[in-house]
């Protein structure tokens, strides 16, 4: 099954700002968004956005979400160390009738 | 506080099968479509299959299709995943989670002989 298109990683420094990009297509990510997920190692994917943009309760302002047509883009302000994971995005398919992720980003700070 | 967790994971050879259980606790069971993700060793996450809210819908991954079935007890609170035939690259890290707002801690499946 076809999945969404996300640079595999992305490096900038302590205090910078990493704009990530999640691509897919009008049965995905234009059809109703995508949600993003942190995942550290050796830990489950947290949930960072939901497919509507918001941030779920206890997740930090310096992670805001935003969709332009089929490309989905997660902005994290203020790189931390604690940034540092792997990022994926995720949407439902409505032509697959499954949902479907992006291989996900690697966030480095340096 | 809202939880998912899974259970039945373990070491299984290549053809056999495997029961996964995700019991959800803190919420309205009812209201979600769960879904099981699995996650190789050292790579990224693939949706495996999905149930609705009731159980009269389900769909499937096409590398588990005819494989895996995917069933729901709401009065417990449980969704499972029966695993059958199964294959060596079907040893992963395997999730519940509605995706978009809930994950559970993940149960692993290694097949092997």
């Amino acid at each position: 099954q076809a999945g969404l298109t996300q640079p595999p990683s992305v490096s900038k420094g302590l205090r910078q700002t990493a704009t990530l990009t999640c691509t897919g297509s009008s049965d995905n990510v234009g059809y109703q968004g995508a949600a993003w997920l942190q995942q550290h190692q050796g830990h489950p994917p947290k949930v960072l956005s939901s497919r509507n943009n918001n941030r779920p309760s206890g997740i930090s302002e310096r992670f805001s979400a935003s969709r332009s047509g089929n490309t989905a883009s997660l902005t994290i302000n203020g790189l931390q160390p604690e940034d540092e994971a792997d990022y994926y995005c995720s949407a439902w398919d409505r032509s697959l009738d499954a949902v479907v992720f992006g291989g996900g980003t690697k966030v480095t700070v340096l | 506080e809202v939880h998912l967790v899974e259970s039945g994971g373990g070491l299984v050879q290549p053809g056999g099968s495997l029961r996964l259980s995700c019991a959800a606790s803190g919420v309205t069971f009812s209201d979600y479509w769960i879904h099981w993700v699995r996650q190789g060793p050292g790579t990224g996450l693939e949706w495996v299959a999905r149930i609705n809210n009731d159980g009269s819908g389900t769909s499937y991954a096409d590398s588990v299709r005819g494989r895996f079935t995917v069933s729901r007890d709401n009065a417990k609170n449980t969704v499972y995943l029966q695993m059958n035939s199964l294959r060596a690259e079907d040893t992963a890290l395997y999730y519940c989670s509605t995706v978009f707002e809930l994950w559970g801690q993940g149960t692993l499946v290694t097949v092997s002989s």
